[in-house]
């Protein structure tokens, strides 16, 4: 079975700008969250989606959303970037609910 | 919510040593606790789990010890390989979310 794929794998960006981030999950995975990875905060946790439905969302600004497609595959999108969104994010997928979570190998984003 | 805390932060052992990395966590509720190897570059890849039914898992070289009164777990890596070398995370996750608390990660270097 093929993994979590994530596109792109790099981005750099300026700050103001938007970006949307793709997941794909693995092959009958209907759960999909989100993570954000910096060296200073660790990985910490945006959202999850299942069922295209949002069921959890960590702390972090309204800037952040996203959303999930019939098919599973998930986008996350970030709006008026700053400089301290530069992070790698990561998509993680699962069976369902509560399942052992599988990452990705993240989005690098770079916000100059 | 859930608070995990991870230690050592980095850790060297000779090539043949065993390593060993501890979690806690504060959420009494908290019944799934997966470890992840990240390598540079990669996404966290799931190395063993364990869950709050269980005291000890153990995948050969690889193991993890639960105490669920003490709230903590402990990953146990025998035989250390060059390979080993990497970052790992600890997390939990409690019944009622799909939401998982990581460590903070330890980056472990076997030194061949």
């Amino acid at each position: 079975k093929a993994g979590v794929t994530q596109t792109p794998r790099y981005l750099i960006k300026t700050r103001g700008q938007q970006v949307t981030l793709s997941c794909s999950p693995i092959s009958g995975h209907r759960s999909v969250s989100w993570y954000q990875q910096t060296p200073g905060q660790g990985l910490q946790f945006l959202f999850e989606y299942f069922s295209e439905t949002q069921r959890n969302k960590g702390n972090f600004p309204g800037r952040f959303s996203g959303r999930q497609f019939s098919n599973s595959r998930s986008e996350m999108n970030v709006s008026t970037l700053e400089l301290g969104d530069s992070a790698l994010y990561l998509c993680a997928s699962s069976l369902a609910h509560q399942e052992t979570q599988y990452f990705g190998p993240g989005t690098r984003l770079l916000v100059l | 919510g859930e608070n995990v805390e991870q230690h050592p932060s980095t850790l060297s052992v000779q090539e043949g040593d065993s390593a060993v990395i501890k979690c806690t966590y504060s959420d009494s509720a908290s019944n799934y606790f997966p470890w992840y190897k990240q390598e540079l570059g990669k996404g966290p890849q799931l190395i063993i789990d364990i869950r709050s039914n269980v005291g000890e898992k153990k995948d050969q070289r690889i193991a993890v010890t639960l105490n669920k009164t003490a709230k903590h777990f402990s990953l146990h890596i025998t035989e250390t390989q060059p390979e080993d070398s990497a970052v790992y995370f600890c997390a939990a996750m409690a019944s009622r979310g799909n939401q998982f608390y990581f460590g903070t990660g330890t980056s472990l270097t076997v030194i061949p």
